[in-house]
């Protein structure tokens, strides 16, 4: 079955510190999101590419999908407190409608 | 604006009783999606609606059926509660079925005993 799998599981910083977390899928993507979950909250969303290799930045985070349409990445530049959380990428396939979310990365940043 | 409601947002529940969550939105969405999220786990899609009148199984169908009561509201029930049916649900909808930001609802955090 189609896996969508996220690395690393957990990532400790210390603030100022980048951080990176890594969505690969099995199987050709229609389009990738990106949500974070502050703990004890729902997931928001941050955001969506469509386009094989796009790249699009929001302030410090940086998010990129892979040529080939199967991976993603999420870069945050000089991580803040603010920024804790689990980020996770939801994935759709062609010819479905559902989002099938990854398995999440909880970040945690210490001052 | 409420966005996405649900109810309730606790509930306790015995083996084998039944007890249906609600979901509603006022954002004229089209799809509308129930997932389950386990401590320290990611979303699992239970059952999604790309629009009214449609609905199709998600990853973890068994033991809940929803409804598509209308454009607004979207129900999920468990017929007979079990044990493992412990989780956090969240309801979300979305504009559209393709490329649409998911709106989520501020989750229902049953267990079972």
């Amino acid at each position: 079955g189609q896996q969508v799998m996220q690395i690393p599981q957990y990532q400790h910083v210390q603030e100022g510190e980048d951080f990176t977390t890594y969505c690969n899928s099995s199987t050709t993507l229609s389009n990738i999101q990106w949500y974070k979950q502050r703990p004890g909250g729902h997931p928001v969303f941050l955001i969506q590419l469509v386009k094989s290799g796009e790249v699009k930045k929001q302030k410090r985070l940086t998010f990129q999908f892979g040529e080939a349409k199967k991976n993603s990445s999420l870069h945050i530049t000089a991580t803040q407190t603010t920024d804790v959380g689990t980020y996770f990428c939801a994935v759709q396939y062609s010819g479905t409608y559902k989002y099938i979310f990854g398995t999440g990365t909880r970040l945690k940043v210490l001052a | 604006n409420a966005g996405v409601t649900q109810t309730p947002k606790f509930q306790v529940l015995k083996t084998g009783q039944s007890m249906t969550l609600q979901c509603a939105q006022d954002m004229n969405h089209n799809s509308m999606y129930w997932y389950r999220q386990d401590p320290g786990m990611g979303l699992r899609l239970i059952y999604y609606s790309a629009s009214e009148g449609t609905t199709d199984k998600g990853e973890v169908p068994n033991g809940y059926n929803v409804s598509r009561l209308n454009k607004r509201e979207f129900s999920l029930r468990l017929e007979s509660a079990a044990p493992s049916q412990t989780s956090v649900y969240f309801c979300a909808s979305s504009s559209s079925y393709t490329a649409g930001e998911l709106f989520f609802g501020e989750g229902s955090r049953l267990t079972v005993l």
